[in-house]
């Protein structure tokens, strides 16, 4: 199985908004609604933001949003904060009962 | 609160076998609710899942490493492990444990992370 594609960075400035997009296929992203989002700060272990494509568990700030569309899951932020500069995972199920993660992207708030 | 902590050699040499204990605090191992999983993360790179097990021992492998890995677990001691054999310097990584809920996507708890170093 192959990683998921992330962008490998992004970038926005305080109070702006910005996406992250994971692709896979029919046979992972596309094919089922399990799909999670991690936060990996440097040095740190990553926390969860995201779970079950669109389920933001409690303690994660509302300013954190996920979709799906086909093949292709979002992470949304919305009102950039300094603090969100960090890197960031998609994760996926498969057709082959395995999970796989997306490359990472790295977010840059200027 | 659950903690959970990875504990094994820093340093293994090329061609000789990866050992890594993830021991859980706080709730029991044997909860049928969840899975207990290996994930893990070569310096400057991104996650790479390896593995996971349940409390009945069942498993699931990444296939890129199901060849050389073994996960199993010890619900007497509340710990599972990790087993990667025939290592070289591309399993030079960051070691985490983690929790992921059964029927979900979610992994909720994960251990702080071991450095394991494959070098003679």
């Amino acid at each position: 199985q192959s990683a998921l594609t992330q962008p490998a960075s992004v970038s926005g400035s305080p109070g702006q908004s910005i996406a992250i997009s994971c692709t896979g296929t029919s046979s992972d992203v596309g094919g089922y609604n399990y799909v999670s989002w991690y936060q990996q700060h440097p040095g740190k272990a990553p926390k969860l933001m995201i779970y079950d494509v669109s389920n933001r568990p409690s303690g994660v700030s509302n300013r954190f949003s996920g979709s799906k569309s086909g093949n292709t899951a979002s992470l949304t932020i919305s009102g950039l904060q300094a603090e969100d500069e960090a890197d960031y995972y998609c994760n996926s199920y498969t057709s082959s009962s395995t999970w796989v993660f997306g490359g990472g992207t790295k977010l840059t708030v200027l | 609160q659950l903690q959970m902590q990875e504990s094994g050699p820093g340093l293994v040499k090329p061609s000789e076998t990866l050992s890594l204990t993830c021991t859980v605090s706080g709730g029991s191992i044997s909860s049928g609710s969840y899975y207990w999983a290996w994930i893990r993360q070569p310096p400057g790179k991104g996650l790479e899942w390896i593995g996971n097990i349940n409390y009945s021992g069942s498993t699931y492998y990444s296939p890129s490493l199901k060849s050389r890995v073994t996960i199993a677990v010890d619900t007497s001691k509340n710990q599972f492990s990790l087993k990667l054999n025939s290592v070289t310097a591309a399993d030079t990584a960051v070691y985490y444990c983690a929790r992921r809920l059964g029927g979900s996507s979610l992994i909720d708890y994960w251990g702080q992370g071991t450095l394991v170093t494959v070098s003679s």
